[in-house]
């Protein structure tokens, strides 16, 4: 079983394309996180957040609790932004263990 | 950026040969993990730790040991190394509250990527 699921698994957009991934989980949780990963390199914490939006730069994750439901946007898309990008949560009552999503390869084409 | 860093960051060895992975952060974090990434599995738990010498299994723990005997260093040991542990291994920190608040932000190494053949 898969505590928490993301869609699409890949997507691919045209360079200044508003994108949208969405990320559903299923346990109880203190906090989710949105994490990126560019090919070959290292796991970047992009959010952390427990209720309502956050903005970084071009970046938006927002989450509703009641709907166990987050999504993260790039508005005005660009090829740097082409990564994977995984939801991962905090579950609640397990030790501050963590739940990963399997990501969702991201490709701006230029 | 968060401090932590893994050893070594590439290794290639021989089926049967024991290998030891290191992690070392500088945040004074009290949670440490070890994570193996695979193509199709996402990131999967091997082993943690909540304190030193305080460890536990993760889902994917067999052929696997960790020992934790100071805060900074976290060290995974393949004792006899097998082609299926072929795996970019990640380690990643978090801290679960601050003077009551809530922070839990994971930090994640490097990656050592280890090749058996």
């Amino acid at each position: 079983k898969n505590e928490v699921e993301q869609s699409p698994q890949n997507l691919t957009a045209q360079e200044g394309e508003f994108i949208t991934i969405n990320c559903s989980y299923s346990v109880g949780i203190s906090a989710l996180h949105w994490l990126q990963q560019h090919p070959g390199g290292g796991i970047v914490s992009l959010f952390m957040l427990s209720s309502g939006k956050k903005k970084h730069g071009r970046l938006i994750a927002t989450i509703n609790i009641q709907e166990k439901h987050s999504s993260l946007h790039i508005t005005a898309s660009h090829p740097r932004d082409s990564a994977v990008y995984i939801c991962a949560v905090t579950a609640l009552n397990t030790g501050n263990q963590f739940y990963f999503g399997t990501g969702t390869s991201l490709t701006v084409i230029p | 950026d968060a401090g932590i860093t893994q050893s070594p960051r590439h290794k290639v060895t021989e089926t049967g040969t024991p290998v030891t992975l290191r992690c070392h952060q500088t945040e004074n974090h009290r949670y440490m993990y070890w994570y193996r990434q695979d193509p199709g599995h996402g990131l999967r738990l091997i082993h943690y730790s909540y304190g030193v010498k305080d460890t536990d299994k993760g889902e994917v723990s067999d052929g696997y040991s960790v020992s934790r005997s100071k805060t900074e260093d976290f060290l995974l040991t393949l004792e006899s190394a097998t082609s299926s542990q072929t795996s970019v291994y990640f380690c990643a920190i978090s801290e679960s509250s601050v003077a009551g608040q809530y922070t839990g932000e994971l930090f994640f190494g490097e990656g050592s990527r280890l090749t058996v053949l």
